[in-house]
């Protein structure tokens, strides 16, 4: 158990729907990172937070938004969803603002869009 | 922007038999971190390499970071089934300015017959 936690663990709902994913971090750690992960396109990071305020973006799409709250817990918003957004989404967190050092990484929440 | 190969993409060995990934990067990386995915699991942080040539070692486990700190590689020693799922190498790379994100290879699925 790495100590972050992630819900709901799955999740099924019709393209052009909006869902919202949370994640709790490891007592202590202030970063929170969002990825994203598919078959063919491995493990992608989406966007970061740290200690409240975005701190660095990947290749996270317009339809997605994400946010941290002042309990350090986090929501990524997806919406208008498409049938190419089924994926894993997996939460991570770590103690600094990143470039170095180890991420706690969530059980992920399984997206399935129909 | 930062990219990180990873090969082979899959690899199935006998039970005993020896394993290596490598991973190679066009650009000098400030560090490099592996990380092991059971099959429906989550990715588990392995290990961090932050000099040049640096060698480590965990059990059966060895960790590589080339001279030029623009490869890297993991290899096991008389693999056993507990050694299943798919490694990865990451690097850290900035994102803009002092940001940064962790950028990681696509991965290699071992699997090992008992």
């Amino acid at each position: 158990d790495s100590g972050v936690t992630q819900t709901p663990k799955h999740l099924i709902t019709a393209t052009g729907q909006r869902v919202t994913l949370r994640c709790s971090p490891r007592s202590g750690d202030l970063s929170v990172y969002w990825y994203q992960q598919s078959l063919d396109q491995g493990l992608q990071f989406l966007i970061q937070y740290y200690n409240g305020e975005e701190r660095a973006k990947g290749n996270i799409l317009e339809r997605f938004s994400a946010q941290q709250f002042p309990d350090l817990h986090s929501e990524l918003n997806l919406s208008s969803l498409e049938l190419g957004d089924s994926a894993l989404y997996f939460c991570a967190s770590s103690v600094g603002p990143g470039g170095s050092g180890e991420q706690y990484f969530g059980p992920g929440t399984r997206l399935t869009v129909t | 922007g930062q990219q990180v190969m990873q090969i082979p993409q899959y690899q199935h060995v006998q039970e005993g038999e020896d394993f290596t990934t490598y991973c190679n990067s066009s650009t000098t990386l400030s560090n490099i971190q592996w990380y092991k995915q059971r099959p429906g699991g989550h990715p588990v942080f392995l290990i961090q390499l932050v000099k040049s040539g640096e060698v480590k070692k965990q059990k059966r486990l060895t960790f590589q970071f080339g001279e030029a700190k623009k490869n890297s590689s993991l290899h096991i020693t008389a693999t056993q089934t507990t050694d299943v799922g798919t490694y990865f190498c990451a690097a850290w790379g900035s994102s803009g300015g002092s940001n940064y994100k962790l950028t990681f290879g696509k991965g290699t699925l071992l699997t090992v017959n008992p």
